[in-house]
């Protein structure tokens, strides 16, 4: 079975732009988590999404934002990028939301630089 | 507000010696409470989970926390270290209101 992939893997770019960044779970896996982690604030909590619906956003500014399709595949925008949002972004899916007793599987990340 | 804390940023071990990365909390309501590794070069992993039940929650590779109430802590253990245990471990907590947050992460170091 194909574990959590994440497209692109790594991306450079400038002040101002936006970028998307593509997560397909596991199949089977409804839920999908995003996450930010920096050298500076560490591992923190972007969105969950269950069945295509946002259940829980993480204290990031509207710039962010995200979908998940009916095939489970997630996508995360980050608009008007910013030097901080340079940073790896980790999605990980499960069967059902985090509040259940089922294992989350990560992806590889995607590393943006922002310059 | 919640937080979490590991309060050790680095816990050296020797190889087959038990091994415990603390963790303690500051939640209102009910917990949830996680553990992740991240291994060099291998990404983030979960490890195990505290949602409610036995205070005791076994998981990926022989760890295991216990989950303390009137302590609010979440210790990761391990009976026996591993050489490749080592690596950086977080702790997570999550309110009832779907609020997530993590510790700083715990540098694990076994050595032979």
């Amino acid at each position: 079975k194909a574990g959590v992939t994440q497209t692109p893997r790594y991306l450079i770019k400038t002040r101002g732009q936006q970028v998307t960044l593509s997560c397909s779970p596991i199949s089977g896996h409804r839920s999908v988590s995003w996450y930010q982690q920096t050298p500076g604030q560490g591992l923190q909590f972007l969105f969950e999404y269950f069945s295509e619906t946002q259940r829980n956003k993480g204290n990031f500014p509207g710039r962010f934002s995200g979908r998940q399709f009916s095939n489970s595949r997630s996508e995360m925008n980050v608009s008007t990028l910013e030097l901080g949002d340079s940073a790896l972004y980790l999605c990980a899916s499960s069967l059902a939301p985090l509040a259940g007793r089922e294992t989350q599987y990560f992806g590889p990340g995607t590393r943006l630089l922002v310059l | 507000a919640q937080s979490v804390a590991q309060p050790e940023d680095q816990v050296n071990v020797a190889e087959g010696n038990p091994l415990t990365v603390k963790c303690t909390y500051s939640v209102s309501g009910n917990p949830y409470l996680f553990w992740y590794v991240q291994y060099p070069n291998r990404g983030l992993q979960f490890l195990l989970k505290y949602i409610t039940g036995d205070n005791l929650v076994k998981g990926s590779y022989g760890f295991e926390a216990e989950f303390n109430k009137s302590q609010t802590s979440f210790h990761l253990k391990k009976p026996s270290a591993l050489v490749s245990d080592s690596a950086l471990y977080f702790c997570a907590v999550r309110d009832d209101n779907n609020d997530m947050r993590f510790g700083a992460g715990t540098r694990l170091t076994v050595k032979p």
